[in-house]
């Protein structure tokens, strides 16, 4: 079945530092490609969105590109603010992998990111 | 915002007692899920919908049941409340486009304490 892979966490940064979150995925078709953000006592929010091979997704500094070679699709933003402290999460949706139109939607577990002033 | 209401938002329950989450939405998607959110595992999906009366399980099912009796809510019930089943539940909703989804919109989540 399809799976989301991703970095395990904490990750601990400084403020302005560079972030990366991997994100590695398995799935049977070609599957449209999610981030979602989780900030503390909230439900998951969408971040960014890739669709097809090679698209960029971005918002509010935060970029990833859907890498069908490497099955990859990893978070990056240049400077990390404190209010950026969350909980990260890869997430895929696969058309191929639904009966029924039983759309699923498969989530990484989740990499939490703490930002010191 | 995304109009979806999750109810209760904290219960604690005694073990072997039903208990049931309302997942409420006005933006008449076609999906809706019921995950649930444990340290160390992520998303868990427990069960969703495609439709009124169409449902379907997921990974975690063991132990809980859902309805949709119609579009705008989706019920989850534990029908004998384990303290395994202590954790955050989220209900999220979604709609096809082409070959995909949109996003997926979620619940601010219940969290559910079985003691």
């Amino acid at each position: 079945g399809d799976s989301v892979t991703q970095m395990e966490g904490p990750v601990t940064l400084s403020e302005e530092a560079f972030l990366t979150i991997n994100c590695t995925y398995t799935a049977t078709g070609y599957p449209s490609l999610f981030w979602y953000v989780q900030y503390p006592g909230e439900g998951l929010q969408l971040l960014l969105k890739a669709t097809k091979a090679d698209d960029k997704g971005s918002n509010k500094g935060f970029e990833a590109t859907y890498r069908k070679e490497t099955t990859s699709f990893h978070l990056e933003k240049g400077s990390v603010q404190v209010s950026d402290s969350a909980v990260y999460f890869c997430a895929l949706s696969d058309p191929l992998n639904s009966g029924a139109g039983s759309y699923q939607l498969t989530f990484g577990k989740g990499t939490k990111l703490s930002v010191i002033p | 915002d995304a109009g979806i209401t999750q109810s209760p938002r904290h219960k604690v329950t005694e073990t072997g007692t039903p208990v049931t989450l309302r997942c409420h939405q006005t933006e008449n998607h076609r999906y809706m899920y019921w995950y649930r959110q444990d340290p160390g595992h992520g998303l868990r999906l427990i069960h969703y919908s495609y439709g009124v009366k169409d449902t379907d399980k997921g990974e975690v099912s063991d132990g809980y049941s859902v309805s949709r009796s119609k579009t705008e809510d989706f019920l989850l019930t534990l029908e004998s409340a384990t303290s395994s089943q202590t954790s955050v539940y989220f209900c999220a909703i979604s709609e096809s486009v082409g070959q995909g989804l949109t996003e997926a919109f979620f619940g601010q989540g219940t969290r559910l304490t079985v003691v």
